[in-house]
């Protein structure tokens, strides 16, 4: 069974600071493992993924990932805060790329201070 | 707009009533995906199709759910006898099905049971 635990419901950044937020998983299998965004009242927008190829994985609007093995963690980062990052973002894990089930963490949301 | 459409984007039923939720995945994709979303929660899966076939309906609750995707036309999930406690953002996703593709989200259709 998979699952993901992401740290922090809640995290606040100022504008222009550092973007950290924290997500671990568990698998029996080697695990494909993504990032989702949802701005309110929207669907989920794909991040970016890691598919066991490079272990750090860049994504769209600057944001990247770094797949750490030892750690089973993948954490996702961006260097400078844009106030258009305040959404909830959501790690994912899955058997397969594309044609399987997506396990998700309960989220966290960023709140990103002028 | 070629991306995941699903309608109604808000449906209220009372108690007891049935619920249809419809779901037209990607141009070129033949994988689709049901997630419920409850608040404060992440995205939990409910069901996996191919056209004319369920897939993985692990995640359906034994009764009063039930998921189709027809050779011609869109994927719906139907609940019947609705409950309060299925009031939640069902979200759809689709894929191609191949390797290192990832599943793209719908903007979801918001459940309310009164």
């Amino acid at each position: 069974a998979q699952s993901v635990t992401q740290l922090g419901s809640h995290v606040s950044v100022s504008e222009g600071a550092l973007v950290l937020l924290r997500c671990n998983y568990s698998s029996s299998v080697p695990p494909y493992l993504f990032w989702y965004v949802q701005y309110p009242n929207q669907g989920l927008q794909l991040l970016l993924k890691y598919t066991s190829a490079a272990t750090l994985v860049k994504g769209i609007n600057g944001f990247e990932a770094e797949f750490k093995k030892s750690e089973t963690s993948f954490h996702l980062t961006k260097p400078s805060a844009h106030m258009s990052d305040a959404a909830e973002y959501f790690c994912a894990v899955s058997d397969g790329a594309g044609s399987y089930q997506l396990t998700f963490g309960k989220g966290t949301k960023l709140s990103v201070i002028p | 707009n070629a991306g995941v459409m699903q309608n109604p984007r808000h449906l209220v039923r009372r108690r007891g009533q049935e619920a249809r939720l419809r779901c037209s995945p990607m141009k070129g994709h033949s994988h689709v995906y049901w997630y419920r979303q409850l608040p404060e929660e992440g995205l939990k899966f409910m069901v996996y199709l191919q056209k004319e076939n369920i897939i993985d309906e692990s995640g359906m609750p034994k009764e009063r759910f039930s998921a189709e995707f027809p050779k011609e036309g869109p994927s719906i999930l139907r609940i019947q006898q609705v409950v309060r406690g299925d009031s939640a953002a069902y979200f759809c996703a689709s894929s191609s099905g191949r390797v290192n593709q990832p599943q793209h989200f719908g903007d979801g259709t918001r459940l309310s049971i009164l």
